[in-house]
């Protein structure tokens, strides 16, 4: 699977958007971008998943570059319950999910 | 849907001793299940992977004669950390895999504490 690059850490006010990078330049034609995070000592939860066009549900959305080298998870609205570990994902349908050290987003009042 | 669950929750034990988590996917048949450790401030690492009825598969650097898993049924993995030590201290999360489908849902971890 495809190697991501993330920030380590982010900060955002609540509230605002919170608009999370990810980089994954060598991603194949047919691995997906997944998102999950991670809220302190609890299992990962999953976020959002896209192969190229943009998508959106109830939590968030996923931009993909057009040449799916790079993605952005945007949180329209932080709230404090958003401050969590982020990760983004490149993975084959049938692969299975290989964690990277992920984006420690604070979320501050 | 999709729920998976872990017992228990947070779990202390002595050094030596063995203790067993389980795993149980509540509303779905999972075919595969998988288990992650999380040391501190670190990400998840996969230990293992097991097909219901079949020999785990061990990541390199995790020893099978000491990380015990079952997977007996379809809805049920059990991992079993047989004498433990203070070094195995850890955060344990499972996740699984339905029938025919590709993504993994994970449960809330169980936190082990060797004493």
């Amino acid at each position: 699977d495809a190697k991501t690059t993330q920030p380590t850490s982010m900060d955002c006010a609540e509230g605002r958007a919170a608009n999370l990078p990810c980089n994954h330049s060598t991603i194949s034609g047919n691995e997906y971008v997944y998102w999950y995070r991670q809220i302190h000592s609890q299992g990962p939860q999953y976020i959002i998943h896209g192969l190229k066009n943009n998508e959106t549900n109830e939590m968030a959305s996923l931009i993909i570059t057009e040449d799916r080298k790079s993605s952005t998870l945007i949180l329209p609205h932080a709230t404090l319950r958003d401050t969590a570990v982020y990760y983004c994902i490149v993975r084959s349908p049938s692969s299975t999910l290989t964690f990277g050290k992920g984006t420690m987003l604070l979320v501050s009042p | 849907g999709a729920v998976v669950s872990q017992h228990p929750s947070w779990v202390i034990c002595k050094s030596g001793t063995s203790v067993k988590i389980e795993c149980r996917s509540l509303d779905f048949q999972a075919t595969t299940m998988f288990w992650y450790r999380q040391f501190p401030k670190q990400s998840l690492m996969l230990m293992a992977t097991s097909n219901e009825g079949s020999k785990a598969t061990y990541e390199q650097g995790v020893e099978k004669d000491k990380f015990l898993i079952n997977h007996a049924s379809l809805t049920l993995s059990t991992l079993t950390v047989t004498s433990a030590h203070p070094e195995d201290s850890s955060f344990y999360i499972c996740s699984a895999r339905e029938l025919q489908g590709y993504e993994q849902y994970f449960g809330p971890g169980t936190r082990l504490t060797v004493t």
